[in-house]
């Protein structure tokens, strides 16, 4: 099956920091999907990403769609303590079924 | 978006017995999907619920251990049968194909612990 290879596993970082996560596959995809998730709760969409080389923001959220459709990445700027979950990468196939990455563990220290 | 309420939100169960968790949306959607995140991992589909007819399975997973059901578009359940201590994991319900979107929106989960 289609895999999503997200790094770094988890990061530590200062308030006010900037943050860089991505995702890669062996696969090509038409979509890709940013999601967090803070403890206790389900998944939140936070970025889609629809075209090759798009790059979108949402306040301080920042992805981008690698062209050649096997990539993104998402940035946070100027890092603050509730920033702190699991964001996962995601990707959906024909059926609209979504494949996940492992996840991106952010920890921030005020 | 769409609103999406699970029960229960946290079992504790019996190895051998079956839990149905409930998926309730608060309007009508195409798209459900039942996934389950074990504990520190990613979320892995395991299922398609389809208003009536047979929910589509993933590789790994079958109709035996977690039959769904569908009766219309707001509503579906998973049921987790003759558990074991390794389906402690946390089940989570989800919707898509909202305004022709590719992305899914999740309900908050119920925690299942099999003792």
């Amino acid at each position: 099956g289609q895999q999503l290879n997200q790094s770094p596993q988890s990061m530590f970082i200062q308030e006010g920091e900037d943050v860089s996560m991505n995702c890669t596959s062996s696969s090509i995809f038409n979509t890709w999907l940013w999601y967090k998730q803070d403890p206790g709760e389900g998944p939140v969409p936070l970025i889609a990403l629809y075209k090759a080389g798009e790059l979108t923001s949402n306040g301080r959220l920042t992805a981008q769609f690698g062209i050649t459709r096997k990539d993104s990445f998402l940035n946070i700027s100027a890092s603050i303590p509730s920033d702190v979950g699991i964001y996962f990468c995601a990707a959906p196939d024909k059926y609209s079924t979504l494949t996940f990455g492992k996840g991106t563990m952010l920890l921030v220290s005020p | 978006s769409a609103v999406i309420s699970q029960k229960p939100s946290r079992d504790i169960c019996q190895r051998g017995t079956s839990l149905t968790i409930q998926c309730q949306v608060d309007s009508q959607v195409t798209m459900m999907f039942w996934y389950r995140q074990q504990p520190g991992q990613s979320l892995t589909l395991i299922a398609t619920a389809n208003q009536g007819s047979e929910a589509t399975y993933e590789s790994g997973f079958v109709i035996d251990k977690f039959p769904i059901s569908r009766p219309n578009l707001t509503f579906s359940t998973l049921t987790v049968s003759n558990m074991s201590p390794e389906d402690s994991s946390i089940y989570l319900c989800s919707v898509g194909g909202l305004a022709g979107t590719e992305t899914q929106y999740f309900g908050p989960g119920t925690r299942l612990l099999v003792l």
